[in-house]
């Protein structure tokens, strides 16, 4: 299947201060990247959905001012948390949609990116 | 509203032998329904892949079927593994482009 990286695996930081998370598709371009928030024992909670060139669309309930999404090209999309608190501590997971799984729409998911906030 | 369920919420059985998990969807206007992997700490990791015009699609030791009439898709697991032990979720795509997740199935397989 197609692969997609997510950087970094794991973050510390202190409150206050903002996080960016990575997500690359390495080997098709993704039209269509989606954000997860997943807590311990807890399915995916989507977050966000983002497409190449345009701005993201949040869930209701996320705070666009505070996850902000940027998907400037078709292989990566970020995702910053800015003003971290301890609250935001979560695993965040990324998944990309086109490219090789063409018009399947097949959804490749990254490794997740585990943040925790001091 | 549509929802998708899993069912058992926890399964474990020894090594060897087959096993089913169920996922039920409330909306039967599905685009197509994939079966995930996720191991603990890891992200999701691609089974199955199931269009909205499919029966059912096989890979290796695993079976998913699809029944949108009766909102219902299966993944038969042959011959367990110990290596099979992780939380197996289903997704649903929509034809507005929704998608929702299942809760999930944590699956123990003993050796």
């Amino acid at each position: 299947g197609a692969v997609v990286s997510q950087h970094p695996s794991w973050v510390i930081c202190k409150s206050g201060t903002s996080v960016k998370i990575e997500c690359r598709s390495l080997d098709f371009q993704a039209t269509t990247m989606f954000w997860y928030r997943q807590f311990p024992k807890q399915s995916l909670m989507l977050m966000a959905t983002s497409n190449e060139g345009s701005k993201a669309t949040y869930e209701q309930g996320v705070e666009k001012d505070k996850f902000l999404i940027n998907h400037a090209s078709l292989t990566l999309s970020t995702l910053t948390v800015t003003s971290a608190h301890p609250e935001d501590s979560s695993f965040y997971i990324c998944s990309a949609r086109g490219g090789t799984g063409g018009n399947t729409g097949e959804l490749f998911f990254g490794e997740g990116s585990r943040l925790t906030v001091l | 509203k549509q929802e998708v369920t899993q069912i058992p919420a926890a399964l474990s059985v020894p090594e060897g032998e087959n096993l089913v998990l169920n996922c039920s969807f409330t909306d039967s206007a599905i685009y197509n329904l994939q079966w995930f992997r996720q191991d603990p700490g890891k992200g999701l990791t691609s089974l199955l892949l199931i269009q909205s015009s499919q029966r059912e699609q096989t890979s290796g030791r695993l079976n998913a079927s699809l029944d949108k009439s009766s909102g219902r898709s299966t993944l038969y697991i042959a011959a367990s593994q110990p290596g099979d032990s992780a939380t197996y979720l289903c997704a649903v795509r929509y034809n507005n482009n929704d998608m929702r997740f299942g809760a999930g199935t944590r699956l123990t397989v003993k050796p």
